[in-house]
């Protein structure tokens, strides 16, 4: 299996909000719903923000919220702060020969 | 608030073998249900998940690895470790340790929790 796909960045004025998508096949992000959000902040350990499509771990703001439409699941950031500034990336269940993939990662820049 | 550290060498010599271990505090390391993986990234480049390991000691790996990986587990240091044969330079990255759920009721599928990763340069 590839990568999934990210775009490599996004941004938005505070108090706006970005999305991000994933897209992988239906080998992937389409053939389960196993799909998590992380945010990487630099030199800092990925956080959970996403699992399961759309299910927010205790203490993650309901400002993020996930979804997904076929191959492509997305990450909506609502009420942009200055940090959610950070790189966040995708995983997908993707079966028992490989069983994660990654995305490729996007670079949220909060303007 | 269960912690994971990465640590071993920052410099490996072309062919030789890379070793990590990843010490893990606050939480139990044999209990059932969760995965304990290492995922790494090269430089410029996306993740890409190496293997995994059970409290019973399964193991799961990257077919792309080609058989050089091997993970295994020491229950009584609250520890997991990577070993990484006949490395080159194209296996420079960060290398995380991580936990992902299993199935079971009420765990997260999803990678839960993470080290904060350490720089292997194959040189």
């Amino acid at each position: 299996q590839s990568a999934l796909t990210q775009p490599p960045s996004a941004s938005g004025s505070p108090g706006q909000s970005v999305t991000i998508s994933c897209t992988g096949t239906s080998s992937d992000v389409g053939g389960y719903d196993y799909v998590s959000w992380y945010q990487q902040h630099p030199g800092k350990a990925p956080k959970l923000m996403i699992f399961e499509v759309t299910k927010r771990p205790s203490g993650v703001p309901d400002r993020f919220s996930g979804s997904k439409s076929g191959n492509t699941a997305s990450l909506t950031v609502s009420g942009l702060q200055a940090d959610d500034e950070a790189d966040y990336f995708c995983s997908s269940y993707a079966g028992i020969e490989l069983p994660y993939v990654f995305g490729t990662g996007t670079t949220v820049t909060v303007l | 608030q269960l912690h994971l550290q990465e640590s071993g060498p920052g410099l490996v010599k072309p062919s030789e073998t890379l070793s990590l271990t990843c010490s893990v505090s606050g939480g139990s390391i044999s209990s059932g249900g969760y995965y304990w993986d290492w995922v790494r990234q090269a430089p410029g480049k996306g993740l890409e998940w190496i293997g995994n390991i059970d409290y019973s000691g399964q193991t799961q790996y990257n077919p792309s690895l080609k058989s050089r990986a091997t993970i295994s587990m020491d229950t009584s240091k609250s520890q997991f470790s990577l070993r990484l044969t006949s490395v080159t330079a194209a296996d420079t990255s960060i290398f995380y340790c991580a936990r992902h759920g299993g199935p079971g009721a009420g765990i997260p599928r999803a990678f839960d929790f993470w080290g904060r990763g350490t720089m292997v340069a194959v040189s």
